[in-house]
């Protein structure tokens, strides 16, 4: 069956560096989403892409902050400067349709030190 | 503000028994609901998807009913096995909004 991959599965990372997250979605998939989860959390939605440009973004997703696609199969999320409290899981998700399940990877944990 | 409501504490059962885990909201109309699984350290895995539209849905031993009255939805186990013990994670979806807002879930442990 078909699945989103992420990389690394572990990155860590002195504060005020950049990371770049990498999610390869399910490929025949439109609308691709990151979402975060900070230890113990819930799931928070920080930015979703459709048709090449973001769609929709949350209060998280800030200055920061940037998504990518940057041929056909990546997907990809930058932290500028990277901050303790940016310490957490990263998921990346995809569906085919605006109504249709999301799928997620399996997430890159970043350790802010 | 909305407000989705899982049960936090974590729901215990025998093997064999059906498992029922609630999921409540306010504040909101969703034209959607998902019920995920999540594993420690894994990404939430895709179960069931129920529309507003619908009162009630099955694929194996999973059912999941949504009253939008009641503005609840019910995800049943039924003959629970211990390799159902996972985090259960139930997620609303709009129209307007494309992303999904997540419940804080509910911890499931089954006993042999």
């Amino acid at each position: 069956e078909p699945e989103v991959t992420q990389t690394p599965s572990h990155q860590v990372t002195q504060m005020g560096q950049e990371v770049i997250l990498r999610c390869v979605p399910i490929s025949n998939h439109l609308y691709f989403y990151w979402y975060r989860q900070i230890l113990g959390q819930k799931v928070e939605f920080l930015v979703s892409f459709y048709n090449n440009e973001i769609s929709e973004k949350s209060e998280i997703f800030d200055d920061q902050f940037s998504v990518e696609r940057p041929d056909g199969s990546n997907f990809t999320l930058k932290i500028r400067s990277t901050k303790l409290e940016d310490s957490a899981m990263y998921f990346c998700a995809s569906r085919d349709s605006a109504q249709g399940p999301q799928h997620f990877g399996d997430g890159t944990r970043l350790s802010i030190l | 503000s909305q407000k989705i409501e899982q049960n936090s504490e974590a729901l215990n059962i025998q093997e064999g028994k059906t498992a029922t885990l609630t999921c409540n909201y306010t504040n909101y109309s969703p034209a959607y609901l998902q019920w995920y699984r999540q594993d420690p350290g894994r990404g939430p895995v895709f179960l069931l998807l129920i529309r507003e539209n619908e009162k009630e849905k099955r694929k194996e031993r999973l059912k999941v009913t949504f009253d939008t009255t009641l503005k609840q939805s019910l995800f049943h186990i039924t003959a629970s096995q211990p390799a159902d013990s996972a985090t259960y994670l139930c997620a609303l979806g709009d129209t307007g909004r494309r992303a999904l807002t997540f419940g804080s879930g509910t911890r499931l442990q089954v006993q042999p």
